[in-house]
This record gives structure tokens, sequence and C-alpha cells, in this order.
């Protein structure tokens, strides 16, 4: 168990609609990351917090957005649903600072856009 | 630009025996910090091992060993005595900054490399 935990474990959705992804760090975390993988892109980082700030963005679309909240959780919201979307998307946190030597994943929320 | 490149698509070895997995990368950031992780079929992603780059020694963690040669930009996982529940896919990551400041940091994966340990 990594301590990262990320609900709902599988979703599935309907294109056009919008579904929200949430992810608790690990205890003493202040660092969270949000990454997609599928079976064509591989893992893609998409964005970063820090203590409640994005720190780092990466190829995530204008349709997605997160936010890390006081207690640190990070919540991933989807919208516009395209069946491209379909995808394992990974929450990982780590410690000491930005530059953490430990990140530890979750283990990611299955979404399928039907 | 960071890149880690992983050019085994696919790794077979027999049970008990080591297996080597390759790991190149890039990156203009000298603070850099190097990742493997394993993920097994069921899909989640299980952290192995971590090697700063600035750290004299290569890093150990039980059967995990990482081959780290920083001159040729190489970070070789070597897992010794194969179980057949080391099958999985393997991923190398390079955890560098983003921008010249080194403020803002993301965690670049490779294509990683499907190992099958064989009874």
């Amino acid at each position: 168990d990594s301590g990262v935990t990320q609900t709902p474990k599988h979703l599935i959705t309907a294109t056009g609609q919008r579904v929200t992804l949430r992810c608790s760090p690990r205890s003493g975390d202040l660092s969270v990351y949000w990454y997609q993988q599928s079976l064509d892109q591989g893992l893609q980082f998409l964005i970063q917090y820090y203590n409640g700030e994005e720190r780092a963005k990466g190829n995530i679309l204008e349709r997605f957005s997160a936010q890390q909240f006081p207690d640190l959780h990070s919540e991933l919201n989807l919208s516009s649903l395209e069946l491209g979307d379909s995808a394992l998307y990974f929450c990982a946190s780590s410690g000491l600072g930005v530059t953490g030597n430990t990140i530890y994943f979750g283990e990611g929320s299955w979404l399928t856009v039907v | 630009a960071q890149k880690i490149t992983q050019t085994q698509p696919g790794m077979f070895v027999q049970e008990k025996e080591a297996v080597t997995l390759d790991c190149t990368y890039d990156t203009s950031d000298p603070s850099y910090g190097l990742f493997w992780y394993k993920q097994p079929s069921s899909g989640e992603m299980i952290f192995l091992i971590y090697q700063g780059s600035y750290d004299q020694q290569n890093a150990t963690e039980g059967r995990y060993s990482l081959n780290f040669q920083k001159a040729r930009k190489s970070a070789n996982l070597v897992i010794s005595a194969s179980q057949l529940g080391d099958s999985a896919m393997y991923f190398c990551a390079m955890r560098a900054a983003m921008n010249s400041g080194g403020s803002n940091y993301k965690l670049t994966f490779g294509k990683g490399t499907l190992l099958t340990v064989n009874p």
C-alpha cells in the first residue's frame, strides 16, 4: 500500500459528461502529481501542485482542471469528455518538498468514456 | 528538454536468474532524480528504487539495484534472483526541473519494458 488513495477506482461515463477524480496524498506529503496513462500516449504528466499551489503543468487539456485543497487532497476535473479521454489516471505524491526523492503512486482511476 | 529512453520493449528471463533493464536519460538540469517503477497487469504503479544525481553510490533495495553511470547518462535496473511475480511492465522515470530557475519539476517516464519471467 503506497499510502496514496484515489477514488473512484473505476468509472464509466458517456461522451460530453464531466467527472471528478479524487486523490488523498500520503500523510505529510505536500506535492501532488496527476498523470494520464493510455495505450497510445503512454504515461503523460498533466499537472503538479505543491501545498495548494500549481507548480508545473504538462500536457493537460483545457477541458481538464485540477486543484489542491487546504487539507492537501486534490481533485482532477475532466469535462466535455471524449472517447479518447478513456485512460488510467494516476495521482502521485512526494515528500521532502518539491524535490521529494520518494514519489508514490495511487492505484489509479480507470476511466472509460462510451 | 528531458528525455528517458528504454530501448527494450520486452525482455525474457529464467526464474532465479538476474536481468538488467536498460534506461538512458537526457537533461540539462544538474540536480535530477531517477526512479524505477513496476506496473503489474493489475495496473498499480509500484515504486522500486531511487537514485539522486549527486549520490555517490548506486542505490539498492533488496533484489533491486540501480547501475548508475552518470557520464553515460544511464540508469539501468538490475533485478537479481528473478521470481515469477516480477513479471510486469517496468518504467524508468526522471524528475528534473522544467525551467532554468529550477523551481518547477515534473517526472518524465520512458515507454517501459515488459519483463516476463519464465519458470
